[in-house]
C-alpha cells in the first residue's frame, strides 16, 4: 500500500541555518504531496503542496519539489528562525485517502 | 478562507460517559470530513471518512459503534466517543475538504480528550 517515510527527528539547528527534512513516498498512481506543520497543542496547518511531478510548492520561505524519479518531496528552508520550531508532517493524498509520515520535530536555537 | 473549527478544544470526562466533538467548516462547504487520532509524539491515524448525508467509512480496526460519526450538513460533522475509557484519551483532529475532486484538507485545531 501507499506509504510515506520521513527522516527521524528531532532535528536541532541554530537560527539562520539551512534546513532539509527528507521525505520519500511509495504510491500507486499519481498522488498529491503535502507538507503540514503542527505547533504544540494545535492542529495541522497546510504549509505547501504539489500536485504533479516537477511542481515546486513554496510558502513562508519553505519549499519542496515533487520528484517522481526519486519519489521524494524533501522540505527545505534557507534560513530557519526560532519560530519555525514545530513538528513537520509529510503526506500524500491519492484516491481520497491521505497518509501521513511519522513527523519530524524541529528545534531551532537562538 | 478555509477555516475549520473544533469544539471543545479540551474535555475531561469520567470513564463510561460519552463525549461529543464538533467539527465545523466556517467559510466553505465541506463535502468530505475526516477524523484523525493522534497519540503523543506520533503521527495522525485516520479513523474515518464521512461524506455529507451518508454513513461514515471507518478504517480497519476502528470500532464504529464506539466512535459514532455524523455528517448531517455540509458544514458540520460530529464524533461521539461512547462509553469512554482511559485508553480513548488522545488528541482528536478533524479535517474538511471542499469541492469534489480537490485533495486539499483543512484541519481543525484539535480536541484533547482525557478520560479519567
Amino acid at each position: 500500500g501507499d506509504s510515506v517515510t520521513q527522516m527521524e527527528g528531532p532535528v536541532t539547528l541554530s537560527e539562520e541555518a539551512f534546513l532539509t527534512i527528507n521525505c520519500t513516498y511509495t504510491a500507486t498512481g499519481y498522488p498529491s504531496l503535502f507538507w503540514y506543520v503542527q505547533y504544540p497543542g494545535e492542529g495541522l496547518q497546510l504549509l505547501l503542496k504539489a500536485t504533479k511531478a516537477d511542481d515546486k510548492g513554496s510558502n513562508k520561505g519553505f519549499e519542496a519539489t515533487y520528484r517522481k524519479e526519486t519519489t521524494s518531496f524533501h522540505l527545505e528552508k534557507g534560513s530557519v528562525q526560532v519560530s519555525d520550531s514545530a513538528v513537520y508532517f509529510c503526506s500524500l493524498t491519492g484516491g481520497f485517502k491521505t497518509i501521513f509520515g511519522a513527523g519530524t520535530r524541529l528545534f531551532v536555537k537562538a | 478562507g478555509a477555516v475549520v473549527s473544533q469544539h471543545p478544544s479540551r474535555v475531561i470526562c469520567k470513564s463510561g460517559t460519552s463525549v461529543k466533538i464538533e467539527c465545523r467548516s466556517l467559510d466553505f462547504q465541506a463535502t468530505t470530513m475526516f477524523w484523525y487520532r493522534q497519540f503523543p509524539k506520533q503521527s495522525l491515524m485516520l479513523m474515518a471518512t464521512s461524506n455529507e448525508g451518508s454513513k461514515a467509512t471507518y478504517e480497519q480496526g476502528v470500532e464504529k459503534d464506539k466512535f459514532l460519526i455524523n455528517h448531517a450538513s455540509l458544514t458540520l460533522s460530529t464524533l461521539t466517543v461512547t462509553s469512554a475509557h482511559p485508553e480513548d484519551s488522545s488528541f482528536y483532529i478533524c479535517s474538511a475538504s471542499g469541492e469534489v475532486g480537490t485533495d486539499t484538507q483543512y484541519f481543525g485545531p484539535g480536541t484533547r480528550l482525557t478520560v479519567l
